[in-house]
Order: C-alpha cells, then sequence, then structure tokens
C-alpha cells in the first residue's frame, strides 16, 4: 500500500529562483493539500486541491500556485523564492467526498533558499 | 480565522512519568479534533475525536474532546523515550480544511 511519496527530499535555490515541488497521493485519495512547516512552527495550510482544481487556500502570496493531475498528484510552484521561503513543505492526501478520516502526510521537501 | 493553542510549548519529563498535553480551538463549522506525532519529517495520525467525552485509547496513550468549552487533552502515561517527539494538535473545518497547532515538544529522558 503507497503511502504518499514526495520528490525531491532535499533542495537548496538561490533567492529569487523557482521551484517545483512534487506530490503523489496514497493510493485510493483523491485530495492534496500543501503545508510549510518552519523550524519550530505547527504546519500553515498553503491550498488544497481537489478533482484537479484549487479547491481552498491559506494565506500564502501569490507565488505559492498548484496544479493536480489526472491521477490526483500534484505540484507545488514558488516563484522569486525567498530566504523566508525556507521550510519543509508537506504534502498530505485523504479522500474528498468520503468521510474525512484525517490526512496521510509524506516525508516532506526540505528547501533551503540561499 | 480557525485558531489552535498547544500548551505547553515544551516538556522534559523522566521515563515512567504520565504527561498530559493540551489543546484549545476556535474554529468555524467544526468536524473533528486530530492528534499527530511528529518525529522527524510526515506527522503520524494519533486520533480522531468527534464527540465530547469520548475517550480514545491506544496503548499508553488517550485522548478526549470537550466541544463545550473548546479543548482537548491527550495523555501519556508510563513514558518511553520513544514518546520523544512533537505532538501536533489539528482541527478540521470545512471542506476538510485542516488548522495545525504549535505543537508540543516532548523529551523523554532515561
Amino acid at each position: 500500500d503507497a503511502g504518499v511519496t514526495q520528490s525531491p527530499t532535499h533542495l537548496i535555490k538561490t533567492r529569487g529562483q523557482q521551484v517545483t515541488l512534487r506530490c503523489s497521493p496514497k493510493s485510493g485519495h483523491d485530495t492534496v493539500s500543501w503545508y510549510q512547516q518552519a523550524l519550530g512552527q505547527g504546519p500553515q495550510f498553503i491550498f488544497q486541491y481537489y478533482e484537479e482544481e484549487e479547491r481552498q487556500r491559506g494565506n500564502f502570496p501569490d507565488r505559492f500556485s498548484g496544479h493536480q493531475f489526472p491521477n490526483y498528484s500534484s505540484e507545488l510552484n514558488v516563484n522569486a523564492l525567498l530566504l523566508g521561503d525556507s521550510a519543509l513543505y508537506l504534502c498530505a492526501s485523504s479522500t474528498g467526498t468520503a468521510m474525512f478520516y484525517g490526512y496521510t502526510f509524506g516525508s516532506g521537501t526540505r528547501l533551503t533558499v540561499v | 480565522e480557525d485558531k489552535v493553542v498547544q500548551s505547553p510549548l515544551s516538556l522534559v519529563v523522566h521515563e515512567g512519568d504520565t504527561v498530559t498535553l493540551n489543546c484549545s480551538y476556535e474554529v468555524t463549522n467544526f468536524r473533528s479534533l486530530l492528534w499527530y506525532k511528529q518525529e522527524k519529517k510526515a506527522p503520524t495520525f494519533l486520533f480522531m475525536l468527534t464527540s465530547s467525552g469520548i475517550e480514545k485509547k491506544s496503548g499508553r496513550l488517550s485522548s478526549i474532546l470537550d466541544k463545550k468549552e473548546l479543548f482537548s487533552i491527550l495523555n501519556i502515561t508510563a513514558t518511553q523515550t520513544g514518546d520523544s517527539a512533537v505532538y501536533l494538535c489539528a482541527v478540521t473545518g470545512g471542506y476538510q480544511k485542516v488548522t495545525f497547532g504549535t505543537g508540543t515538544k516532548l523529551q523523554v529522558i532515561p
């Protein structure tokens, strides 16, 4: 039973660059949510994708964008990287229509902006 | 805006102690409260609570929800060094939006 897969695991980028993070949800899940977790903080909700559309969004600027593909996998794109974007980015999957039993999280992508 | 506050922020105990972690919340359209354990990267699911007063139990861990007072507690009895982790509390509102607290960092020393 494949869990949530995220890639890459680690990434170092320079300020101003753009980055794309990828996520494959758990088998049977159709909803993908993205979170940013800064050191010592709880995960902060970025956005959620269901049926290839952004269903809701947290308080993040437009530099953060995403996409969901027909196979339910998802990408998170961040443009014009800032030092403050350095964090662990977590992908969480769930079922969109059935009873919500909580997320299954991936192991995350550690992004360092220098 | 949905809000989750956890206390204490950090805790150091000795093996065998019992700990109680607290979580208070404000959320519109409350659906459930979740507890997760985060050791290195991926948070792992512990409990989901939807009804007041019904204790959920798994081994040495237990949790209960008070929907009137808007809080939950997570108890860990007979703590072990393997319990050292950050414990995250989260609440679910509409459309499965999950709002997390900052977490409680628990360190269990031998």
